[in-house]
């Protein structure tokens, strides 16, 4: 069974940082795509970046390209996801996904930014 | 405003078929293959249907997925209220460079 728990979110004033981590489990994690995903209160998802298996590939939505980074740890089945200048916009959970398809989720962890 | 544009809402009966629409255009949909998610909230987000069509195991063959064009349809038949929840449609646009969701609609199940 494919797992994957994120932690890492909170509470950040305008302008701060937060990194956030995704374990994975049941998985041959460096054979696959890794992706972070968020939904705002109220709103649908929105893709927010993604990473190739080998780390070759990283793609961003437009409204954090030059903020965020995403990385990965293949010898510890981790993604990362490094959130600098953050905005009251940014304010969402934090979904952790995988494969080609998008095809697991973890749980998701709570990032707000507010003063 | 998505990328991806989906009725905001659909309703049907327990039993009945309904169809949630997805339309896009040649940077996504016209070109790639479309997904669709089932997400309650508070819970992961589900795949329900991958590469235009298919359904990973577990997932019912009440849901179908099709594409014709710049525009997906999800198809849900024999309505229950479990599969009261929201749904998305999804896919790679290469003018953005990267993964664009619809906007998401929610199903009630009267």
């Amino acid at each position: 069974e494919v797992q994957l728990v994120e932690s890492g979110g909170g509470l950040v004033q305008p302008g701060g940082s937060l990194r956030l981590s995704c374990v994975a489990s049941g998985l041959t994690f460096n054979k696959n795509w890794m992706y972070w995903v968020r939904q705002a209160p109220g709103k649908g998802l929105e893709w927010v970046a993604n990473i190739k298996y080998d780390e070759t590939e990283k793609n961003y939505v437009g409204s954090v390209k030059g903020r965020f980074t995403i990385s990965r740890d293949n010898a510890k089945n981790s993604l990362y996801l490094q959130m600098n200048s953050l905005r009251v916009e940014d304010t969402a959970v934090y979904y952790c996904a995988s494969g080609d398809s998008i095809d697991y989720w973890g749980q998701g962890t709570l990032v707000t930014v507010s003063s | 405003q998505s990328v991806l544009t989906q009725p905001p809402s659909v309703s049907g009966a327990p039993g009945q078929r309904v169809t949630i629409s997805c339309s896009g255009s040649s940077s996504n949909i016209g070109t790639y293959h479309v997904y669709w998610y089932q997400h309650l909230p508070g819970t992961a987000p589900k795949l329900l249907i991958y590469l235009n069509n298919q359904r990973p195991s577990g997932v019912p063959d009440r849901f179908s997925g099709s594409k014709s064009g710049t525009s997906a349809s999800l198809a849900i038949s024999g309505l229950r209220s479990a599969d009261e929840a929201d749904y998305y449609c999804a896919g790679w646009d290469d003018s953005l460079t990267g993964w664009v969701f619809g906007g998401g609609t929610k199903l009630t199940v009267l």
